[in-house]
């Protein structure tokens, strides 16, 4: 059973539109909600991340949304930028336990 | 101040041989957990260890084991190895043992079996 879900498996967007990358979610003792970002090679990098108490929180040009009604949450980047090319993963986890469960991946593509 | 670090970086084994990864957290982290990543996939849960215990254990099979010292550092142990065992795997470290906290990855170990 998935239980974050990222249903697109690749977005390519021009260089200085918005990105907006979608994550739904199934279960509801989900309190905290990371995105992660992954270059080949390299291991996931920490983008932003948002607790069950809020719906937006912001870093920079990076901005995420919590729905908790609809069980859903989105990353937007404004304005994109071609080093933002690489799979995002959408996380997350409940506060009574360590693990995050993660989101099969969005390889986001930036166009020059 | 150094991140995660991870040890090998690539790795080829024998199907039915065993394997050790290591793993060096992040300063000041005295949790690391392990992750399973396959092809196409999000990383998976193996299991967290804190304070030289494991601390909670994802859908794996026992023949995944691991240890984490008491400077924090820790190994992930495959015994037994299968095909099916080829993957990325990632250690992730946190300050915090609990959730509410984000983890910080190394670059992975890239495990293949043949």
């Amino acid at each position: 059973d998935q239980q974050v879900k990222q249903n697109s498996p690749s977005l390519s967007v021009q260089e200085g539109r918005i990105s907006i990358l979608n994550c739904d979610y199934t279960n509801s003792m989900f309190d905290y909600f990371l995105w992660y970002k992954k270059y080949p090679a390299e291991g996931p990098t920490f983008l932003i991340s948002i607790s069950s108490i809020k719906d937006k929180n912001e870093d920079g040009r990076f901005t995420v949304f919590l729905n908790k009604s609809a069980k859903h949450l989105s990353l937007h980047i404004v304005p994109s930028q071609p080093g933002d090319s690489a799979v995002y993963f959408c996380a997350a986890s409940d506060s009574g336990t360590y693990k995050y469960i993660f989101g099969t991946g969005t390889r986001l593509k930036v166009l020059a | 101040d150094a991140g995660v670090t991870q040890s090998p970086t690539h790795l080829i084994k024998t199907r039915g041989q065993q394997v050790t990864l290591r793993c060096s957290p992040k300063s000041g982290h005295d949790t690391v957990s392990w992750y399973q990543q396959a092809l196409g996939q999000g990383p998976q849960f193996i299991f967290q260890y804190y304070e030289e215990e494991e601390r909670q254990r994802g859908n794996f099979p026992d023949r995944f084991s691991g240890h984490q010292f008491p400077n924090y550092s820790s190994e992930l142990n495959v015994n037994a190895l299968l095909l099916g065992d080829s993957a990325l795997y990632l250690c992730a470290s946190s300050p915090m043992t609990g959730g509410g906290t984000e983890a910080f990855f190394g670059q992975g170990t890239r495990l293949t079996v043949v």
